[in-house]
């Protein structure tokens, strides 16, 4: 069954570093996610991706973070200085189409970033 | 303000037992997500809805649009059921909004 995969599992970080967590989304689908999830709290949308451009983010995603497509098979999400309140869970998602009626997400496993 | 809130936060229940998990919103949306979140952290999603009735195997998935509220129901629970499960809405665009999820342990 096809799956959504990200690596690193886990990444480790000094604050200040620029970290870059990645992602294979299913390969027919066309819509990218971001997410967090800070230990012990909720999930939180960062930012949707289509057609090669963002189409939504949240207040979250500030300049600090970017993400790209650099092939066909990669989604990237980019923080460029780390902070300790960046360390968190990220989890990646696709989704084949974006309008609701096929907008079933798939969850990569997730990246758990730890700044120190 | 939590635009999606859940409940109850935590719910222990005896196998075999039926369980509902509730979902609450106060925003307008296009679709509502049931997912399912193992002890591990992994995500899955359980059921997609925007109106009506779904049901997969033991579980099945409600939601009244003019209530704003939707509730997903496991029949015949058992220990293998224990996780967390999130409720997440579609407002507008591809932006998600999350519920802090319901922690469910199913006793054997």
């Amino acid at each position: 069954e096809p799956e959504v995969t990200q690596t690193p599992s886990h990444q480790v970080t000094q604050m200040g570093q620029e970290v870059i967590l990645r992602c294979v989304p299913i390969s027919n689908h066309l819509y990218f996610y971001w997410y967090r999830q800070i230990l012990g709290q909720k999930v939180e949308f960062l930012v949707s991706f289509y057609n090669n451009e963002i189409s939504e983010k949240s207040e979250i995603f500030d300049d600090q973070f970017s993400v790209e497509r650099p092939d066909g098979s990669n989604f990237t999400l980019k923080i460029r200085s780390t902070k300790l309140e960046d360390s968190a869970m990220y989890f990646c998602a696709s989704s084949e189409e974006g309008y609701a009626a096929k907008n079933i997400q798939y969850f990569g496993a997730g990246t758990r970033l730890s700044v120190l | 303000k939590n635009e999606v809130e859940q409940s109850p936060q935590n719910l222990t229940a005896q196998e075999g037992e039926f369980i509902t998990i509730n979902c609450s919103y106060s925003v307008g949306i296009s679709a509502l997500h049931w997912l399912q979140q193992h002890p591990g952290g992994g995500i899955v999603s359980l059921f997609m809805l925007s109106s009506g009735k779904k049901k997969h195997g033991r579980l099945i998935a409600t939601i009244n649009i003019q209530e704003k509220h939707s509730s997903l129901h496991i029949t015949a629970s058992h220990p293998r059921d224990s996780a967390v499960y999130i409720c997440a809405v579609r407002k507008s665009g591809n932006q998600f909004y999350f519920g802090t999820g319901t922690s469910l342990t199913v006793i054997p």
